[in-house]
């Protein structure tokens, strides 16, 4: 079964500095992976993908996230946050099998200090 | 183009009532998935649909709750006899494809008094 685990519940930056969101996946088979934002009583928006070809992904927002398949690895980054990145992140997983059902990890919560 | 259309985005009922929750697609997306987020249990699939299919279902409580996605219209997930644990807000997504990544709409909070 698929499953995701993003580390850390809450995660807080200075404006300005690096942000990194981890998450690690488990798939028995070649994953689709996906982050989501979401920001407080809305719905989700789409980052980035990943389902083939380049390993590196860029994404909205300046966002972009590494598929690194030996470390079952999906990390999110930014190099420069901004205060408007203060949202939940969401990590999720699919695969052909699952017909496109997403798997999502707990979410991490950003906050961005002024 | 419009986005993923929920209504509506916030519904109170009382306990014993029926709960529907509807959800139009991007248009030329024929996928719609159902998820439910709980507080501090995070974003569980529950249905997943094609025009008048239901393709996976894994998700759904096996009493009260159906899914239908009919030929014309809307989709509709249904909660029969609500109860205070029904609370949470759900969301819809759509998609073109099964891979390609899906599109969500604001959701619905359900609150069960």
């Amino acid at each position: 079964a698929q499953s995701v685990t993003q580390l850390g519940s809450h995660v807080s930056v200075s404006e300005g500095a690096l942000v990194l969101l981890r998450c690690n996946y488990s798939s028995s088979v070649p994953p689709y992976l996906f982050w989501y934002v979401q920001y407080p009583n809305q719905g989700l928006q789409l980052l980035l993908k990943y389902t083939t070809g380049a390993t590196l992904v860029k994404g909205i927002n300046g966002f972009e996230a590494e598929f690194k398949k030996s470390e079952t690895s999906f990390h999110l980054t930014k190099p420069s946050a901004h205060m408007s990145d203060a949202a939940e992140y969401f990590c999720a997983v699919s695969d052909d099998n699952q017909g496109g059902k997403l798997i999502f990890g707990q979410g991490t919560e950003l906050s961005v200090k002024p | 183009n419009a986005g993923v259309m929920q209504n509506p985005r916030h519904l109170v009922r009382r306990r014993g009532q029926e709960a529907r929750l509807r959800c139009s697609p991007m248009k030329g997306h024929s996928h719609v998935y159902w998820y439910r987020q709980l507080p501090e249990e995070g974003l569980k699939f529950m249905v997943y649909l094609q025009k008048e299919n239901i393709i996976d279902e894994s998700g759904m409580p096996k009493e009260r709750f159906s899914a239908e996605f009919p030929k014309e219209g809307p989709s509709i997930l249904r909660i029969q006899q609500v109860v205070r644990g029904d609370s949470a807000a759900y969301f819809c997504a759509s998609s073109p494809g099964p891979t390609v990544g899906q599109y969500f709409g604001p959701g619905t909070r359900l609150t069960v008094t």
